[in-house]
């Protein structure tokens, strides 16, 4: 299948500080990126559908200024905490789209632990 | 009407045994399926997918069984080893997004 990459994959951070965290698909270009946040022992939960070239699309309840969100290539997508607080620590993952032999799949990436103290 | 239901939450099974896990959805535009499998601290990695047009799809030790009419899918694992203890998840999507189950915990005993 094909690869995506986080990085760093562990971060942590004092409280009030900014955190970037890069998702990179490295065999394919991915006109879509998708930010997932994961609590301990529970599920994925969608926070940001990223558009190379555009917007993001926040799901409701997510904070846009909070989690920012650049698409700036096709293999690159960036999620900044900013001004991160302890109730942030979470998995971040991230996950790229690909639409190689004309299907639709998502690939994800390794998650990135963030612990804000 | 977005959600997806999954079962068990937990599992224990013995080595060789074929575990099944179920899904449930409400939305009839959703068509791709898939299932993940998560290793504590890392992503999730794609297992298999299906889409509505087959009732089942094998892949090596792993088989999707999808019930249309039902609006249900489901993951077999044949011959389960220790090593596929691990969370999985199933999926489906209808737009782009992935609406996630709430997991399921596999123990594989030996």
């Amino acid at each position: 299948g094909a690869v995506v990459s986080q990085h760093p994959s562990r971060v942590i951070c004092k409280s009030g500080t900014s955190v970037k965290i890069e998702c990179r698909s490295l065999d394919f270009q991915a006109t879509t990126m998708f930010w997932y946040r994961q609590f301990p022992k529970q599920s994925l939960m969608l926070m940001a559908t990223s558009n190379e070239g555009s917007k993001a699309t926040y799901e409701q309840g997510v904070e846009k200024d909070k989690f920012l969100i650049n698409h700036a290539s096709l293999t690159l997508s960036t999620l900044t905490v900013t001004s991160a607080h302890p109730e942030d620590s979470s998995f971040y993952i991230c996950s790229a789209r690909s639409l190689a032999g004309g299907r639709e799949t998502q690939y994800f990436g390794p998650g990135t632990r963030l612990l804000v103290l | 009407q977005q959600q997806v239901k999954q079962s068990p939450q937990s599992l224990i099974v013995q080595k060789g045994g074929i575990p099944i896990i179920n899904c449930a959805y409400e939305n009839t535009a959703f068509d791709y399926f898939p299932w993940y499998q998560q290793f504590p601290g890392k992503g999730p990695a794609l297992l298999i997918a299906i889409r509505p047009d087959v009732s089942e799809k094998k892949e090596g030790r792993f088989t999707i069984s999808f019930n249309k009419s039902a609006k249900q899918f489901s993951l077999h694992i044949m011959d389960s080893q220790p090593g596929d203890s691990a969370t999985y998840f199933c999926a489906a999507a209808g737009t782009g997004k992935l609406i996630f189950g709430q997991g399921t915990t596999l123990q594989v005993k030996p």
